[in-house]
């Protein structure tokens, strides 16, 4: 079983949308990670987060530690919102990054 | 810019060959990092360098040294090229162990035939 799971691993949706990715993990956390990568290639760190809730235009990242479970929520999807969306955890013990597998999101005009 | 720089974005070897990436970050981050990219898998750290002067092995370091060369600085060689290394190879770096954040270079397109 892997140590980071997210959920969906494709998710197609309308524009306007309201959108969930789900992450769980196994392992105990210094740090959770969310990060974008466009069908370009390039990956670029939407969130950190260590507790709560953390929001950033129509992104919301939420933590709960107790659960450990994240969500990403994008509000108002758009087609620009197309991308591979990538949950990682910072491991309590060596600091290094778990990453999930991905959710690969298209939003469709 | 400020960021991660890393060159080549493509490259094609043969089985055998050998070759350096080169990755270089302006931000004056302490910890950088080389991850490997398979289609339908999560990325997985192949060596990274907490500081400068340090190098350690992460999840995938079979085949692959590194030089952390000065704190900017930290390329992947591949000394002996194998199709099992075809993958895109991102380099990413970071303040401390992560504690900021990470940022990613463009990734290396490799192929080896």
């Amino acid at each position: 079983k892997n140590e980071v799971e997210q959920s969906p691993q494709n998710l197609t949706a309308q524009e306007g949308e309201f959108i969930t990715i789900n992450c769980s993990y196994s392992v105990g956390i210094s740090a959770l990670h969310w990060l974008q990568q466009h069908p370009g290639g390039g990956i670029v760190s939407l969130f950190m987060l260590s507790s709560g809730k953390k929001k950033h235009g129509r992104l919301i990242a939420t933590i709960n530690i107790q659960e450990k479970h994240s969500s990403l929520h994008i509000t108002a999807s758009h087609p620009r919102d197309s991308a591979v969306y990538i949950c990682a955890v910072r491991s309590a013990s060596n600091y290094q990054l778990i990453w999930g597998a991905g959710t690969k999101l298209i939003i469709k005009p | 810019n400020a960021g991660v720089t890393q060159t080549p974005k493509f490259q094609v070897l043969k089985t055998g060959q050998s070759m350096t990436l080169q990755c270089a970050q302006d931000m004056n981050h302490n910890s950088m990092y080389w991850y490997r990219q398979d289609p339908g898998m999560g990325l997985r750290l192949i060596y990274y360098s907490a500081s400068e002067g340090t190098t350690d092995k992460g999840e995938v370091p079979n085949g692959y040294n590194v030089s952390r060369l000065n704190k900017r600085e930290f390329s992947l060689r591949l000394e002996s090229a194998a199709p099992s290394q075809t993958s895109v190879y991102f380099c990413a770096s970071s303040a401390g162990q992560g504690a900021g954040g990470y940022t990613f270079g463009s990734g290396t397109r490799l192929t080896v035939v």
